[in-house]
């Protein structure tokens, strides 16, 4: 099986600006987390969508925004960009069918805003 | 409320060498326990997981863990390291039973092996 694909995987933007990723989860994986990687915070929960709804999300301002479309693939969008926003952005897939499932993560996709 | 601690922010260890690294988890309910490991420019990779029964864990690449529940503590071990287990480590809880995915990670230590 092809392994979780997040596009692109590197991006470069400036302040003010607005931004999406994407994400491909593995073939028959129905959720898709997303988390935020930086130095100083770790890595940090955004959000989790599931059969296209989302099912928690993470203490991120409203300009963090996610959708999942039917085939399970999923985006996410950040507006009005600021430096701190800067950061690896990971999104993972597991059947979502509970928290003891094992979560794969992709590549990241690594955005620097100037 | 969960957290996790990781004590250790860099570890250095010799080629062949023992290591392990500590994990302690506050929650107050029951949690599973996650370790991942991040190679450089690379994705989170799960190495091993606690979800009940025996408290010795073994996972992928000869690591394993031990749950401690008294101490909560989840500490990650490997008798003989090499070159390539140069990586970044991460602990991670989840609410036990809960429907959704969310991780809770720890700050990550970095396993520095040299030969």
């Amino acid at each position: 099986k092809a392994g979780v694909t997040q596009t692109p995987r590197y991006l470069i933007k400036t302040r003010g600006q607005q931004v999406t990723l994407s994400c491909s989860p593995i073939s028959g994986h129905r959720s898709v987390s997303w988390y935020q990687q930086t130095p100083g915070q770790g890595l940090q929960f955004l959000f989790e969508y599931f059969s296209e709804t989302q099912r928690n999300k993470g203490n991120f301002p409203g300009r963090f925004s996610g959708r999942q479309f039917s085939n399970s693939r999923s985006e996410m969008n950040v507006s009005t960009l600021e430096l701190g926003d800067s950061a690896l952005y990971l999104c993972a897939s597991s059947a979502g069918v509970g928290s003891q499932e094992t979560q794969y993560f992709g590549p990241g996709t690594r955005l620097l805003v100037l | 409320a969960q957290s996790v601690t990781q004590l250790d922010s860099q570890v250095p260890v010799f080629e062949e060498a023992p290591v392990e690294l500590r994990c302690n988890y506050s929650s107050s309910v029951s949690v599973y326990l996650f370790w991942y490991v991040q190679y450089p420019n690379q994705g989170l990779q799960l190495l091993l997981k606690y979800l009940s029964g025996s408290t010795l864990v073994k996972g992928i690449n000869g690591f394993e863990a031990e749950f401690n529940k008294s101490q909560t503590s989840f500490h990650l071990r490997k008798p003989s390291v090499h070159i390539s287990d140069t990586a970044e480590y991460f602990c991670a809880v989840s609410g036990y039973g809960g429907a959704t995915n969310k991780l809770i990670f720890g700050t990550g230590t970095l396993l520095a092996v040299q030969p």
